[in-house]
């Protein structure tokens, strides 16, 4: 069945450092790959999503790569803020109604 | 701003005392999920609703149920809350056709506690 793995966290970084967040997936044919965010205490916030091989979204520095090829949807930014700290899911979604979820990572960014 | 509103956020019940949680959407969109999410754990989808068609989940308790009375509105019915449904609960939305993908919009989540 269709999966997401998720790199475990927390993930600490220093403010202005680089972020990557692995994730990969496991599905056939061609599933929409999407991030979410959560803030403390919030629900999930889209944050970008993907729908076909070599697409890239991006939305407030952040950026990920649908890469079919390694089945893979890394997200990435270049200068991590401490206001980015929150809980990040990767996940896709697939000929049916339901999203399937990664396990979600930590990043925690200090000043 | 079209958007997904969840009652109240935070809600306090006694064990076993029976509970509603609410979500509303301005988004007009035709599927509604509820969603339990225990600490440090990813989303559960409970049910939902594709139009009227009620899903539930193979592993969701009895205990759950739900209710969408229109397009706009739908709710969480815990019967009798045990100390293990504590958690936040979201409501999600999204247009979809049959066998096609689209992106879900969360709410801001109910907080729920059990004493």
């Amino acid at each position: 069945g269709n999966s997401v793995t998720q790199m475990e966290g927390p993930v600490t970084l220093s403010e202005e450092a680089f972020l990557t967040i692995n994730c990969t997936y496991t599905a056939t044919g061609y599933p929409s790959l999407f991030w979410y965010v959560q803030y403390p205490g919030e629900g999930l916030q889209l944050l970008l999503k993907a729908t076909k091989a070599d697409d890239k979204g991006s939305n407030k520095g952040f950026e990920a790569t649908y890469r079919k090829e390694t089945t893979s949807f890394h997200l990435e930014k270049g200068s991590v803020q401490v206001s980015d700290s929150a809980v990040y899911f990767c996940a896709l979604h697939q000929n049916t109604d339901k999203l399937i979820f990664g396990t979600g990572t930590r990043l925690q960014v200090f000043p | 701003d079209a958007m997904v509103i969840q009652n109240p956020r935070y809600q306090v019940t006694q064990f076993g005392k029976p509970v509603t949680l609410s979500c509303s959407q301005t988004l007009n969109h035709n599927v509604m999920y509820w969603y339990q999410q225990k600490s440090s754990q990813a989303p559960k989808l409970l049910f939902h609703y594709y139009d009227k068609d009620f899903n539930n989940e193979a592993d969701t308790p009895d205990n759950f149920q739900s209710r969408r009375p229109n397009t706009s509105f739908c709710f969480l019915d815990i019967r009798s809350p045990g100390l293990g449904d504590a958690a936040m609960y979201l409501c999600a939305t999204s247009r979809a056709q049959r066998g096609g993908p689209d992106t879900q919009y969360f709410g801001p989540g109910t907080r729920l506690t059990v004493l």
